[in-house]
């Protein structure tokens, strides 16, 4: 799996949009990038995921540069309880998984700690 | 759903005794997954398994650790003897293998071990 890069934290004042950057310069075509939170004291939590376009859910959204070999979270309307690590993941294609039957499994790397102020 | 259910949420135990954390999935999830988490080394996997077998336990540290899952409800984290450094948050996961879920795990609340 690529490597990713993120900044160790970064602060965001109630209401604005966050904006979490992930750099995966060594990304293959056919990996996608997954973000997922750990708010303190809980399990992590699924966000978002996409391969080259840009993709909105209910909680975010992820912008993937034309290259592949970054990303952004955007977190439109940043509210306290949004403070969390955020672990940007880079995954192989689960086809191409089932295929080669290698393993399903995340790999998490140290994520940023947003801190959403008031 | 109530979601990935794990137990006991705090263990307290003294170096060398044995202790077992159990996980049960997401009903109809076929892959399950421990993770254990520590400050020092983040968020590391330690096994996973698909339909109840053992895929890839690469991740665990050492003999003293082993996990089963004797059916798809439920699975167990062993650690015999149990040492200070073993301290940590363990988390269980699963997910299943339909078209619609990707990638995409449930985990639960976790476990956190401390070993006097």
């Amino acid at each position: 799996d690529a490597k990713t890069t993120q900044p160790p934290s970064m602060d965001c004042a109630e209401g604005r949009a966050a904006n979490l950057p992930c750099n995966h310069s060594t990304i293959s075509g056919n990996e996608y990038v997954y973000w997922y939170r750990q708010i303190h004291s809980q399990g992590p939590q699924y966000i978002i995921h996409g391969l080259k376009n840009n993709e909105t859910n209910e909680m975010a959204s992820l912008i993937i540069t034309e290259d592949r070999k970054s990303s952004t979270l955007i977190l439109p309307h940043a509210t306290l309880r949004d403070t969390a690590v955020y672990y940007c993941i880079v995954r192989v294609d689960r086809l191409l998984i089932r295929q080669s039957g290698s393993a399903r499994q995340l790999t998490f790397g140290s994520g940023t700690q947003l801190t959403v102020l008031p | 759903d109530a979601g990935v259910i794990q137990s006991p949420r705090h263990e307290v135990t003294e170096m060398g005794q044995e202790v077992t954390l159990r996980c049960k999935p997401i009903s109809g999830h076929d892959y399950l997954f421990w993770y254990r988490q520590t400050m020092m080394r983040g968020l590391e996997l330690l096994i996973y398994f698909n339909n109840n077998v053992p895929i890839d336990d690469s991740g665990m540290p050492e003999d003293r650790f082993s996990a089963k899952m004797p059916n798809a409800s439920f699975s167990t984290l062993k650690i015999q003897p149990s040492e200070p450094r073993d301290s940590a948050v363990y988390f269980c996961a699963s997910r299943t293998a339909t078209e619609s879920s990707y990638n995409e795990q449930f985990f639960g609340p976790g476990t956190r071990l401390t070993v006097l």
